[in-house]
């Protein structure tokens, strides 16, 4: 079995600033990890996704993760964010190799304070 | 593509009555899972279909749950008396496995509210 944590329930960061939330995982097996976003009143959107290859990932609207195997961690960042990043993030994680169920975080909220 | 279309948005009912929630995959998707949404237990996958087949239900909270599948296009998550406690957000999504797509596409979901 899985699982993901993510410490950080709300994190607020002032416009034009970098941002990071943090996700860190379990996993008995060699993993796909994701993230998603949420915007108010809406439904689950991937931002990012890391299947294999490099660590480092790109995903839409500027965001990047990287994947960190020797520490679990599959961290979001973005160098600078705006209003409209202000939203729900959900890391998830699925055991690679077939499909299996995803397991998804608790959240973590970003408020962008203009 | 329209998405995953999910029916009603909202639905407000009375303790006791049966509810109906609908859900149509996009097409082409194999996958198709049923999710609950509250602010104290987060995400929960209650059930995923592969090709109209039940893989998994062991996330129904209780047999007053159940779920199918009739068809490629089309998916009900019923629940049979209602109560309070399963008011919440519903989300019904899909995947494709060819080619190594595994991402979910979400509906926009149906708040459910039982008084």
């Amino acid at each position: 079995a899985q699982s993901v944590t993510q410490l950080d329930s709300q994190v607020p960061v002032f416009e034009e600033a970098p941002v990071e939330l943090r996700c860190n995982y379990s996993s008995s097996v060699s993993v796909y990890l994701f993230w998603y976003v949420q915007y108010p009143n809406q439904g689950l959107q991937l931002l990012l996704k890391y299947l294999s290859g490099s660590t480092l990932v790109k995903g839409i609207n500027g965001f990047e993760a990287e994947f960190n195997k020797s520490q679990t961690s599959f961290h979001l960042r973005k160098p600078s964010v705006h209003i409209s990043d202000t939203a729900e993030y959900f890391c998830a994680v699925s055991p690679s190799g077939g499909y299996q169920k995803v397991t998804f975080g608790t959240g973590t909220k970003l408020q962008v304070i203009p | 593509d329209a998405g995953v279309i999910q029916s009603p948005r909202h639905e407000v009912t009375e303790m006791g009555q049966e509810v109906t929630l609908r859900c149509k995959p996009i097409s082409g998707h194999d996958y198709l899972f049923w999710y609950r949404q509250t602010m104290m237990r987060g995400l929960e996958l209650l059930i995923y279909f592969n090709n109209n087949v039940p893989i998994d239900d062991s996330g129904m909270p209780e047999d007053r749950f159940s779920a199918k599948m009739p068809n490629a296009s089309f998916s009900t998550l019923k629940i049979q008396p209602s109560e309070p406690r399963d008011s919440a957000v519903y989300f019904c999504a899909s995947s494709a496995r060819d080619r190594g797509r595994f991402e979910q596409y979400f509906g926009p979901g149906t708040r459910l509210t039982v008084t």
